[in-house]
């Protein structure tokens, strides 16, 4: 069965440039989240998409940061105008969300990005 | 906001036990849960516990909640190498928006042969 996965695995980009990140959910999940991971650092929630909801933005560290989700399928996260410091692993998660509270988020394998 | 504590670097010698405690913040999370990172891997679900309960056992793996000092604590007993790992600690608090989980920071256990 498919796991959650993620594209590309590694981006490298110079300052300045737009990167897009891609999530491939599994499929009937519908909920869906995008971390960041610094290098020795701890998880970093950005945003969390749940159905027809509205997105939970709360994470996002600034307008240079979005994302969208069409309908309970792809998402991509764009991050305009990368700086150094937006240098990390992006991880996307995916998971059923029903009434008990409980909730298992299943993770990809991150994407990597490197700004010179 | 909730904020989840772990500390961030534990050490232990092949054989022995780890100890790896968290605390956090919403006393209305009904379930808290140990995710387990891997080098160049994702986070992947290891155990949880429900809030009603205290202890849960599962193989050499064993979670402590005390809900009065909102303290979690996972303990792996006989650490093998191949559990070096990053260890996250989360919670979903009751009142928080349905289906968010709030990590801590991760703790790095390194296990020496």
């Amino acid at each position: 069965g498919a796991g959650v996965s993620q594209s590309p695995s590694n981006k490298v980009t110079e300052k300045g440039k737009d990167v897009e990140l891609r999530c491939d959910p599994i499929s009937g999940h519908t909920a869906l989240y995008w971390y960041r991971q610094r290098l020795g650092q701890g998880l970093e929630f950005l945003i969390y998409f749940q159905g027809n909801s509205a997105p939970d933005k709360s994470g996002l560290p600034s307008d240079r940061f979005s994302a969208e989700r069409t309908g309970e399928s792809v998402s991509t996260l764009t991050i305009q105008r990368t700086q150094q410091e937006d240098s990390a692993v992006y991880l996307c998660a995916s998971s059923l969300v029903l009434g008990g509270h409980f909730i298992e988020q299943f993770f990809g394998p991150g994407t990597r990005l490197t700004v010179l | 906001g909730e904020d989840v504590e772990q500390s961030l670097f534990l050490s232990v010698r092949e054989g022995d036990s780890s100890v790896i405690n968290c605390t956090y913040t919403d006393s209305s999370s009904t379930y808290l849960y140990w995710y387990k990172q891997e080098p160049g891997a994702g986070l992947q679900l290891l155990t949880y516990i429900f809030s009603n309960m205290d202890m849960k056992q599962d193989q050499r793996l064993t979670v402590l909640l005390n809900k009065k000092d909102k303290h979690l604590s996972l303990r792996i007993a006989d650490t093998q190498t191949g559990d070096s790992a990053i260890y996250f600690c989360a919670e979903s608090p009751r009142g928080s928006t349905l289906g968010r989980l709030y990590f801590g920071r991760g703790t790095q256990l390194t296990v020496w042969p």
